[in-house]
């Protein structure tokens, strides 16, 4: 039954390290983002896509890129991991407006640590 | 860009009580306020939305107001149970394009029995 799956749900790297988050959806969305979720701060876009090889950034795109290769698959990439982006990230997907706009399905999360 | 305000950071009632959320947003042109209920270790889920050419919605205990004028909107639980502990986010964004959802700082909820 689930629908967005996230590869990792925790990881522990170092400072410095290249960290793939790798997130899939069956339901052939064609919308797909990144959020980051901290205490207090609720949850942040990182980047979006709306097609495949689409990238759009969203509002904390500062360390961070994105692939989209295939419509089901949107990948988060950490250049060179610090550890203030240590954090819970999420992914998710949605149908383009005028079907279900906006309502979005999330992954269960990938806890990235930092060291 | 929208910013969406989110009050109160936590919120603890009694089983059985009622519980209000509010939210305010800044762009007058956003036109669709969902929230979403995230359980402890659980992915957040959509629990109700609405859209500006409606002023309320509800379903069984949970109910939105939209007040466009005022640009804010509310959550509203009645007969509050253990199970609606919960974070609660607001949402805003406009349904068209390639618009996005911004989210509130969310709202710790804790029913006690």
């Amino acid at each position: 039954d689930v629908k967005v799956t996230q590869s990792s749900r925790y990881l522990v790297k170092r400072t410095g390290e290249k960290v793939f988050l790798e997130c899939v959806q069956d339901m052939d969305h064609e919308n797909m983002f990144w959020y980051r979720q901290d205490p207090g701060l609720g949850l942040r876009l990182i980047y979006f896509s709306y097609d495949v090889k689409m990238k759009e950034k969203g509002d904390i795109p500062e360390g961070y890129s994105v692939s989209r290769e295939k419509k089901e698959r949107f990948s988060l990439i950490l250049e060179s991991a610090s550890t203030n982006q240590t954090s819970m990230y999420l992914c998710a997907s949605s149908s383009p407006p005028g079907q279900g706009a906006n309502v979005l399905t999330f992954g269960a999360g990938s806890r990235l640590t930092v060291l | 860009g929208e910013n969406v305000e989110q009050h109160p950071s936590t919120l603890s009632v009694q089983e059985g009580d009622s519980a209000v959320i509010k939210c305010t947003y800044s762009d007058s042109a956003s036109n669709y306020f969902p929230w979403y209920k995230q359980e402890l270790g659980k992915r957040p889920q959509l629990i109700i939305d609405i859209r500006s050419n409606v002023g309320e919605k509800k379903d069984q205990r949970i109910a939105v107001t939209l007040n466009k004028t005022a640009k804010h909107f509310s959550l509203h639980i009645t007969e509050t149970q253990p199970e609606d502990s919960a974070v609660y986010f607001c949402a805003a964004s406009k349904n068209s394009g390639y618009s996005t959802l911004t989210f509130g700082k969310g709202t710790m909820l804790l029913v006690s029995p």
